[in-house]
């Protein structure tokens, strides 16, 4: 039973374009969600995260969007550059839950095309 | 400063044989993970070490050990190693604050086993 879900394995999109990473989570008790970015041949890289307490929070061009009540959430990335083509991890962690326990989906690859 | 830093980079190995893999942590960090990452999919977590102690096991087998040492590195130990046991392994260090902290990923180790 997979918690995290990220149902687009791939997304394209051009550059300057508005790209939207979206992820589904199943357990109630997550409280704490993260986006990481991922480069071939790297390990992820934390990106932006957000509390359940909020429903957005924007760093630079990264925002991400929260909707509790659908157990969804989304990372827009404006405006989209060529650098950010990399596969993108969606995470969650539950209440009391410190950041060496978390649960990620699938991620999507995100291709940026000049 | 050094990032979190894994050794070695590749290894290939046969069914049933044995393998460590090492990792040393962010300075300051005395919380170590490790992590499997097949590929297509997100990495799933094994192990959480925080002051030499297990604090978390994910869902693998009794092959999966790992431990942590006094200078907060720390080994993962597979044995009887299986084909479906090829992945990336990666290891992340972090704090132990539950609201904010993230965790930084090492490069990882390619597993493979033939």
């Amino acid at each position: 039973d997979q918690q995290v879900k990220q149902n687009s394995p791939s997304l394209s999109v051009q550059e300057g374009r508005i790209s939207i990473l979206n992820c589904d989570y199943t357990n109630s008790m997550f409280d704490y969600f993260l986006w990481y970015k991922k480069y071939p041949a790297e390990g992820p890289t934390f990106l932006i995260s957000i509390s359940s307490i909020k429903d957005k929070n924007e760093d630079g061009r990264f925002t991400v969007f929260l909707n509790k009540s659908a157990k969804h959430l989304s990372l827009h990335i404006v405006p989209s550059q060529p650098g950010d083509s990399a596969v993108y991890f969606c995470a969650a962690r539950g209440y009391n839950t410190n950041a060496g326990k978390s649960t990620f989906g699938d991620g999507t690859t995100l291709t940026v095309k000049p | 400063d050094a990032g979190v830093t894994q050794s070695p980079t590749h290894l290939i190995k046969t069914r049933g044989q044995q393998v460590t893999l090492r990792c040393s942590p962010i300075s300051g960090h005395k919380s170590v993970s490790w992590y499997q990452q097949v590929l297509g999919q997100g990495p799933q977590f094994i192990f959480q070490y925080y002051e030499k102690e297990e604090r978390g096991r994910g869902n693998f087998p009794d092959r999966f050990s790992a431990r942590q040492f006094p200078n907060y590195s720390s080994e993962l130990n597979v044995n009887a190693l299986l084909l479906g046991d090829s992945a990336l392994y990666l290891c992340a260090s972090s704090g132990m604050d539950r609201s904010t902290d993230t965790q930084y990923f090492g490069p990882g180790t390619r597993l493979t086993v033939l």
